[in-house]
């Protein structure tokens, strides 16, 4: 069964870097998001994206959070510069149509 | 805001029994989804349901929409060691798209 897979599996980096995760949706699928899960806690929405452009995005994804498809396979999310508070899993995830959305497996980002 | 809560919160059980969860919001869903999601990977979709009273099954799990449209639950018998795992329930945001709102989780831990 096709897969979402995001790389890397874990991240760490200090306070104030640049990251960027990095996501390849189910091929067919035209529709991404990126969600968050911080430790303990539920999964939230962070953005979605549609026909090379943001469609919605949630409170949490401020000025700091960009997304790009860069080309035909991979969509990323680019944290600009880090803070502690950005440590959590962070999920990508891709549907088409009115499928239900399919989630990779995650990226652990750890910030010190 | 969108607000699911999830009960009970954990759970630990014996290996061969049945378990019962529940997901309750104070608005109404026309679309109510089960997710179960492993130790250091994404939510996996469980079951759909898309109508008020349906009952649906997947194997051992069975989840029924409730027939108000504020609540829905989910029951698996017979649980077995892989049935570990956090349970969430998820519905679309309010006005439509595939956005998700993920509820507060319960924690099924079997023991052997």
């Amino acid at each position: 069964e096709p897969e979402v897979t995001q790389t890397p599996s874990h991240q760490v980096t200090q306070m104030g870097q640049e990251v960027i995760l990095r996501c390849v949706p189910i091929s067919n699928h035209l529709y991404f998001y990126w969600y968050r899960q911080i430790l303990g806690q539920k999964v939230e929405f962070l953005v979605s994206f549609y026909n090379n452009e943001i469609s919605e995005k949630s409170e949490i994804f401020d000025d700091q959070f960009s997304v790009e498809r860069p080309d035909g396979s991979n969509f990323t999310l680019k944290i600009r510069s880090t803070k502690l508070e950005d440590s959590a899993m962070y999920f990508c995830a891709s549907r088409q149509g009115d499928s239900p959305l399919h989630f990779g497996n995650g990226t652990r980002l750890t910030v010190t | 805001g969108q607000q699911l809560n999830q009960s009970p919160q954990s759970m630990f059980i014996q290996e061969g029994e049945d378990v019962s969860m529940n997901c309750t919001s104070s608005s109404i869903f026309n679309t109510w989804l089960w997710y179960k999601q492993d130790p250091g990977e994404g939510p996996v979709l469980l079951i759909a349901l898309y109508k008020a009273g349906e009952l649906t099954s997947n194997g051992r799990l069975t989840a029924q929409f409730g027939i108000t449209r504020k609540d829905s639950f989910l029951n698996i018998s017979a649980s077995i060691p892989s049935d570990v795992g956090i349970y969430f329930c998820a519905v679309p945001f309010t006005g439509g798209g595939n956005k998700l709102t993920f509820g507060t989780g319960t924690q099924l831990k079997v023991e052997l």
